[in-house]
C-alpha cells in the first residue's frame, strides 16, 4: 500500500532559525514526491518535487527538500524561517496506477508556525 | 496564464439535496483531479479525468460523480448530501505527463446543514 507520513502535526520555529518539516513515504516502485503549502482559505501551492536525479531539490520561496532513499524520507527544509512561512504544509506521493492514471496521496499535514 | 478557477467558492446546502461544483483548469491542461479536504480525514482523492474520461477513482460512494467536457472544464456532483460531506473540495489540473505537478484551485467550501 502507498502511504505518506508526516509525524509532526505542529512545528514551531523562531524567525531566522532553520526549519525542517518531516515526511516519510512507503511506496512500491520509484516515488514521485511533492511538497505543497496551504495558506488559510486558499488552495494548495506547489513548492517542489523530486522525480529523479540529485537528492537535494530546490523549490519556491527558498525551500528545499532532501530525498533519502535508505530512510524513505523527503524532509522539507529552509535555512532561515520567515513569519510569512507560517502555513499548513503537505507532503504527497504520486502513485502511478496504470493506464496513464495517477493521483496524489497526501500526508496529514504539518502546521508550521514561525514565531517573531 | 490564469490559474485554476472553481465556482462557487462557498455553498450551503441541506441534507438530501444535491450539488454541482465547477472547475476550469489552466489553459492547455487536460488532466483534472478532485480532492476532498476535511479536518478529520485530511486530503482525499476523489477522481481524475483526462480527455473526458475518468482515469482513476478514489474510495468514495457512488453519490460522488464527475465529468469532464471537451474544453477540459470539469464538474463534480454530490447527490443526497449528508452532513459528513461538509468539506473543502479542491480541483487540480496538470499538463500531460506523469512527472508534472498538479496546480490547485482555491476550492469550494461546502457546508451541509
Amino acid at each position: 500500500a502507498q502511504s505518506v507520513a508526516q509525524p509532526e502535526d505542529q512545528v514551531n520555529v523562531a524567525e531566522g532559525n532553520p526549519l525542517t518539516v518531516k515526511c516519510t513515504y512507503s511506496v512500491s516502485g520509484n516515488p514521485y514526491l511533492f511538497w505543497y503549502v496551504q495558506y488559510p482559505n486558499r488552495g494548495l501551492q506547489f513548492l517542489l518535487k523530486y522525480i529523479t536525479g540529485d537528492n537535494l531539490v530546490k523549490g519556491s520561496y527558498g525551500f528545499e527538500a532532501e530525498f533519502n532513499k535508505s530512510q524513505t524520507s523527503f524532509h522539507l527544509k529552509k535555512p532561515s524561517a520567515l513569519v510569512s512561512d507560517s502555513a499548513l504544509y503537505f507532503c504527497a506521493v504520486r502513485v502511478y496506477t496504470g493506464a496513464g492514471a495517477n493521483n496524489l496521496f497526501f500526508g496529514t499535514g504539518t502546521r508550521l508556525t514561525v514565531i517573531p | 496564464k490564469a490559474g485554476v478557477t472553481q465556482t462557487p467558492r462557498y455553498l450551503i446546502k441541506t441534507r438530501g439535496q444535491q450539488v454541482t461544483l465547477s472547475c476550469s483548469p489552466i489553459s492547455g491542461h487536460r488532466s483534472v483531479s478532485w480532492y476532498q479536504q476535511t479536518p478529520g480525514q485530511g486530503l482525499q482523492f476523489l477522481f481524475e479525468y483526462f480527455s473526458e474520461t475518468q482515469r482513476n477513482k478514489g474510495n468514495f460512494p457512488g453519490r460522488f460523480s464527475g465529468r469532464q467536457f471537451s474544453n477540459s472544464r470539469s464538474e463534480m456532483n454530490v447527490s443526497t448530501l449528508e452532513l459528513g460531506d461538509s468539506a473543502l473540495y479542491l480541483c487540480a489540473s496538470s499538463p500531460l505527463g506523469d512527472y508534472n505537478e498538479q496546480f490547485f484551485g482555491p476550492g469550494t467550501r461546502l457546508t451541509v446543514l
